[in-house]
């Protein structure tokens, strides 16, 4: 079984400061590994995906995260925070093949972004 | 514009009461799922389904129900066996082959209150 930890529920950055959101995954096989955004009082929406190819993937609104397998991390960063990031993020983990969209999603992270 | 319909988006409900969240997608997705997110624990997944007349068990199933009758529709019906249905829930949907395999489409959500 695949499981997904998000470090800090909370995390506060000014304006222009660096965003880092920390996800660390546990799974047997090679995992397909997702963040997503979402704004208050609506659904989720796909930053950027992982599935086997480069291991540094950009995805929308500046946003990229890197794969480390050696650490079986996939933290997620911004360099420059906007008024516009505020939301929660979610990591998730799937393992792919006969499983495709049955992800396992960490527990969150709201992002603060003060001016 | 395609996407994914959730309806109602807030819903009351008196203890003992049968309750029935409407999902609708024109995406022409063969794959459905219903999560439930609580504060603090991420989402949590209640049921799937990859094809018509065919859904799954997720790892909360216990006091709800599900239908695929069309491949457009994915309703989810909260029953008074759900203990604590007081929740988010959300509906999502998918491709199941091809490079977008895993990538999650969400809906809006229902929120569903206990009175």
């Amino acid at each position: 079984a695949q499981s997904v930890t998000q470090l800090g529920s909370h995390v506060s950055v000014s304006e222009g400061a660096l965003v880092l959101l920390r996800c660390n995954y546990s799974s047997s096989v090679p995992p397909y590994l997702f963040w997503y955004v979402q704004y208050p009082n609506q659904g989720l929406q796909l930053l950027l995906k992982y599935t086997s190819a480069a291991t540094l993937v950009k995805g929308i609104n500046g946003f990229e995260a890197e794969f480390k397998k050696s650490e079986t991390s996939f933290h997620l960063t911004k360099p420059s925070a906007h008024m516009s990031d505020a939301a929660e993020y979610f990591c998730a983990v799937s393992v792919g093949g006969t499983s495709y969209g049955k992800l396992t999603f960490g527990q969150g992270t709201i992002l603060t972004v003060h001016p | 514009d395609g996407g994914i319909t959730q309806s109602p988006k807030y819903l009351f409900r008196k203890e003992g009461q049968n309750v029935t969240l409407s999902c609708e997608q024109n995406l022409n997705h063969d794959a459905m799922y219903w999560y439930r997110q609580d504060p603090g624990q991420g989402l949590r997944l209640i049921y799937y389904s990859q094809i018509v007349n065919d859904f799954q068990k997720g790892d909360i199933a216990e006091g709800y129900s599900v239908s695929r009758e069309k491949k457009e529709s994915f309703p989810l019906t909260v029953t008074s066996a759900q203990k604590n249905p007081t929740a988010f829930y959300l509906c999502a949907s998918s491709i199941v082959t091809g490079a977008r395999t895993g990538e999650l489409f969400f809906g809006e959500g229902s929120r569903l209150t206990v009175l």
